[in-house]
């Protein structure tokens, strides 16, 4: 079936530093795929998506691109706030009808002043 | 808009005891569904909904019932509580569930079974 793997957490890193989410997946058809982000505290809430390959989704300075070819959706930021830190989920979306997202296990990032 | 809200907020129950966690929205959108939040696991399906009347199961049905008699309300209900169901529980909407849509979450409701 369909799954979602990311890169084990948790992540510590200093303020303005390069950041890299690692995502791939698994899937039988053309999935949709999405960055979702959990703020302490709060809900997930939509980052950024992409709904075919190739695709760019951006947000926030978040970046994220849709390689067909690796069945990879990357996470990047160029220079991390310490208002990034949150926990962020990788996502598909892979059906017809209606959505049924598969989730990653989710990376919880940490960013030093 | 309030969006997606949930109640309550944390709970705690006993084994064996029943409960409704609730879930209401005020967007309008079609598509409601559950998810349980796990340590280590990410979120898995509970139940979905793609319109008043009509609920489906997801990938982690057992032990839970829903049902959806308006757009706005989607109520998930545990039957008998067992430990095993001390989760994070969230619920989310979307216009019409196509999958390429957004879906919008509320706070959660943090269950605690003893």
């Amino acid at each position: 079936g369909d799954s979602v793997t990311q890169m084990e957490g948790p992540v510590t890193l200093s303020e303005e530093a390069f950041l890299t989410i690692n995502c791939t997946y698994t899937a039988t058809g053309y999935p949709s795929l999405f960055w979702y982000v959990q703020y302490p505290g709060e809900g997930l809430q939509l980052l950024l998506k992409a709904t075919k390959a190739d695709d760019k989704g951006s947000n926030k300075g978040f970046e994220a691109t849709y390689r067909k070819e690796t069945t990879s959706f990357h996470l990047e930021k160029g220079s991390v706030q310490v208002s990034d830190s949150a926990v962020y989920f990788c996502a598909l979306s892979d059906r017809q009808g209606a959505q049924k997202l598969v989730f990653g296990q989710g990376t919880r990032l940490t960013i030093n002043p | 808009n309030a969006g997606v809200t949930q109640t309550p907020k944390f709970q705690v129950l006993k084994t064996g005891q029943s409960m409704t966690l609730q879930c209401a929205q005020d967007m309008n959108h079609e598509y409601m569904s559950w998810y349980r939040q796990d340590p280590g696991m990410g979120l898995r399906l509970i139940h979905y909904s793609v319109g008043a009347g009509i609920t489906d199961q997801g990938e982690v049905p057992n032990g839970y019932n829903v049902s959806r008699s308006t757009t706005e309300d989607f109520p998930l209900r545990l039957l008998s509580a067992a430990p095993s169901q001390t989760s994070v529980y969230f619920c989310a909407s979307s216009y019409s569930g196509g999958r390429r849509e957004t879906q919008y979450f509320g706070p959660g409701t943090r269950l605690l079974v003893l």
